[in-house]
């Protein structure tokens, strides 16, 4: 057990709509980051939020946003959902800003119908 | 950040020792070689990293070649739980930005 927590853990929706994923980083961690691992893509790195402020951009979409709010824990806002951004979603926290060590949470599995 | 050449796939019997290799000939002097694994489609989980020098904690033990070509991770004494896609990642911390870019990684399979 890593410490980060996921919810949910299976999300099934239609093209269209708009999701949105949770994370809750480990205890004392101020850093959260986002990946999508999808069957072809592998696992890409979306996002980078340290307390509170964005810090890093990936290969993210137009599409999807993210925040991290004052308690520290994170959300991954998905929109306008197409078949293919149905994928594993990780979110992963470390200590501090750069050069600490990554932990990641079980995941989300999206799948869009 | 350095690229990272690992063999697609290893089988390993049960109760040896798994030895991972791993290149990366392009790394820069202050780039880390960390490894993660995942199993299933679990969360990637941490394993190991290092600079230079070889490191060893409960998991696993981590070789960097003098020049820093290349690495070895090994696992002392596999276990069928220890089957696993194994990725190896060259990473910078710089301030301000910190992302792993994963590859392909090698799929480890232990065999009874």
């Amino acid at each position: 057990d890593s410490g980060v927590t996921q919810t949910p853990k299976h999300l099934i929706t239609a093209t269209g709509q708009r999701v949105t994923l949770r994370c809750s980083p480990r205890s004392g961690d101020l850093s959260v980051y986002w990946y999508q691992q999808s069957l072809d893509q592998g696992l890409q790195f979306l996002i980078q939020y340290y307390n509170g402020e964005e810090r890093a951009k990936g290969n993210i979409l137009e599409r999807f946003s993210a925040q991290q709010f004052p308690d520290l824990h994170s959300e991954l806002n998905l929109s306008s959902l197409e078949l293919g951004d149905s994928a594993l979603y990780f979110c992963a926290s470390s200590l501090g800003l750069s050069g600490d060590t990554q932990y990641f949470g079980p995941g989300t599995r999206l799948t869009v119908l | 950040d350095a690229k990272t050449t690992q063999p697609t796939s290893m089988d390993c019997a049960e109760g040896r020792a798994a030895n991972l290799p791993c290149n990366h000939s392009t790394i820069s002097g202050n780039e880390y070689v960390y490894w993660y694994r995942q199993i299933h489609s679990q969360g990637p989980q941490y394993i190991i990293h290092g600079l230079k020098n070889n490191e060893t904690n409960e998991m696993a033990s981590l070789i960097i070649t003098e020049d820093r070509k290349s690495s070895t991770l090994i696992l002392p004494h596999a276990t069928l739980r220890d089957t696993a896609v194994y990725y190896c990642i060259v990473r910078v911390p710089i301030q301000g930005a910190q992302k792993l870019v994963f590859g392909q990684g090698t799929r480890l399979t232990i065999n009874p």
